[in-house]
């Protein structure tokens, strides 16, 4: 199946800087990217969709200030984590689609684990 | 919020024991349906999907049932091993490019032996 990969794995941040977190999809043109936030023992909650060249559609309740989203080319996404505080640690998974037969299929990243002390 | 939603959030099961979770969607619309594996600090694994035109479809060691009219999803897993722990998450969309999925709570499936 299709490669998705994110960087960094894991990373620690300080409150009050900033943290980008990239999404990239290896052998497919991803024409569409989502953007995920899972907490521990919980189910992953949408935050972003982004389409390539376009301004990303944020969830209610997402501040699309502080979460800004690039999708500027077919195989390159990122989240910026702005000023960061504690309460924005969380596990962060992209997902993209597009390169698939069928416009459904979705195929995940391994994630990222940030934490904000 | 969400509209898929699981049953039970853990479930024990013995090494060959088949597990059955459970789903429930409420969205009518939605037309396909997949089941995700996550193990500890990873991103989902797909398992497997089904098209709302079906109501079973059948992988390796894994089934999943459709119930559109009590809008109930499944995941039956056979011969159960230890690899097989993990936390299980059914998702719907539509068949709409673009269109992002829904995740359910997720299910916690322990395997001993």
């Amino acid at each position: 199946g299709a490669v998705v990969s994110q960087h960094p794995s894991r990373v620690i941040c300080k409150s009050g800087t900033s943290v980008k977190i990239e999404c990239r999809s290896l052998d497919f043109q991803a024409t569409t990217m989502f953007w995920y936030r899972q907490f521990p023992k919980k189910s992953l909650m949408l935050m972003a969709t982004s389409n390539e060249g376009s301004k990303a559609t944020y969830e209610q309740g997402v501040e699309k200030d502080k979460f800004l989203i690039n999708h500027a080319s077919l195989t390159l996404s990122t989240l910026t984590v702005t000023s960061a505080h504690p309460e924005d640690s969380s596990f962060y998974i992209c997902s993209a689609s597009g390169g698939a037969r069928e416009n459904y299929e979705q195929y995940f990243g391994p994630g990222t684990r940030l934490t904000v002390t | 919020g969400e509209s898929v939603g699981l049953h039970l959030p853990t479930l024990s099961v013995q090494e060959g024991d088949n597990s059955i979770i459970n789903c429930a969607y409420s969205n009518s619309a939605s037309d396909y349906f997949i089941w995700y594996k996550q193990e500890s600090g990873k991103g989902p694994q797909f398992i497997i999907d089904i098209r709302s035109n079906m109501d079973k479809r059948q992988g390796q060691r894994v089934t999943v049932l459709l119930n559109k009219t009590v809008k109930h999803l499944s995941l039956q897993i056979a011969a159960t091993q230890p690899g097989d722990s993990a936390v299980y998450f059914c998702a719907e969309t539509n068949d709409q490019a673009g269109t992002a999925l829904i995740f359910g709570k997720g299910t916690t499936l322990s395997v001993s032996s």
